[in-house]
């Protein structure tokens, strides 16, 4: 099964900070890594797919890069909203079990 | 934009039965493969089951397979999770979730989630 390492698992950060969130797979996924945001009592909400691509609807501040085994989410402007856990997931095509990363709480500092 | 509401959580005792069940609106159902992910409380995401479009192909983690069954009724746009055996790790929230036709896919569209709690 395809391990994904998500460093670091908490963050602190202030309003209008730049952070990074890594993903690092245990084999190339390609692009076929998604990234999503949790805030506490809520489901998941997808905000990027494809390694790149901005979910419909997401703010642009949010953007996501990387191919084969290492990839990472930024926000470039922390919002208050943005205070949340954040996962990502990989979806190689026709390759079960799916699984998310451990997750990395953005706190405020 | 579609919607998804799972129904069917509670408390139960190790070793017993509970059948969660998510309603599709707003898609075309039959033509998207349906997911059940899990939660713990305090942990990360947990994918459980697929399932897909038609219902032929379905798949599990290795902790639930053989416990659990993943269905769906197309005629009813409803997805399925009979679990059996159920042990004190299967508590967590379960959500419902879909992306599209291909069962490994990112999931767009998630339901609010139900509560399972196995606890004597």
């Amino acid at each position: 099964d395809i391990q994904l390492t998500q460093s670091p698992s908490t963050l602190s950060a202030s309003v209008g900070d730049r952070v990074t969130i890594s993903c690092r797979a245990s084999q190339s996924l390609s692009v076929w890594l998604a990234w999503y945001q949790q805030r506490p009592g809520k489901a998941p909400k997808l905000l990027i797919l494809k390694a790149s691509t901005l979910q419909r609807g997401v703010p642009s501040r949010f953007s996501g890069s990387g191919s084969e085994t290492d990839f990472s989410l930024t926000i470039s402007s922390l919002q208050p909203d943005d205070f949340a856990t954040y996962y990502c997931q990989h979806y190689k095509s026709d390759s079960l079990p799916v699984t998310f990363g451990g997750g990395t709480a953005v706190e405020i500092k | 934009e579609g919607q998804l509401l799972e129904s069917g959580g509670g408390l139960v005792q190790p070793g017993g039965s509970l059948r969660l069940s998510c309603s599709a609106s707003g898609l075309t159902f039959s033509s998207y493969a349906m997911s059940w992910v899990r939660q713990a409380p305090g942990k990360g995401l947990e994918w459980v089951s697929s399932i897909s479009g038609s219902g032929a192909s379905t798949y599990y983690a290795h902790s639930v397979k053989g416990r659990f069954t993943i269905s769906r009724d197309n005629s009813k746009n409803t997805l399925y999770l009979q679990m059996n055996s159920l042990r004190a790790d299967d508590t967590a929230e379960y959500y419902c979730a879909t992306g599209g036709m291909a069962v490994a896919t990112s999931m767009d569209v998630w339901g609010q989630g139900t509560t399972v709690t196995v606890s004597s």
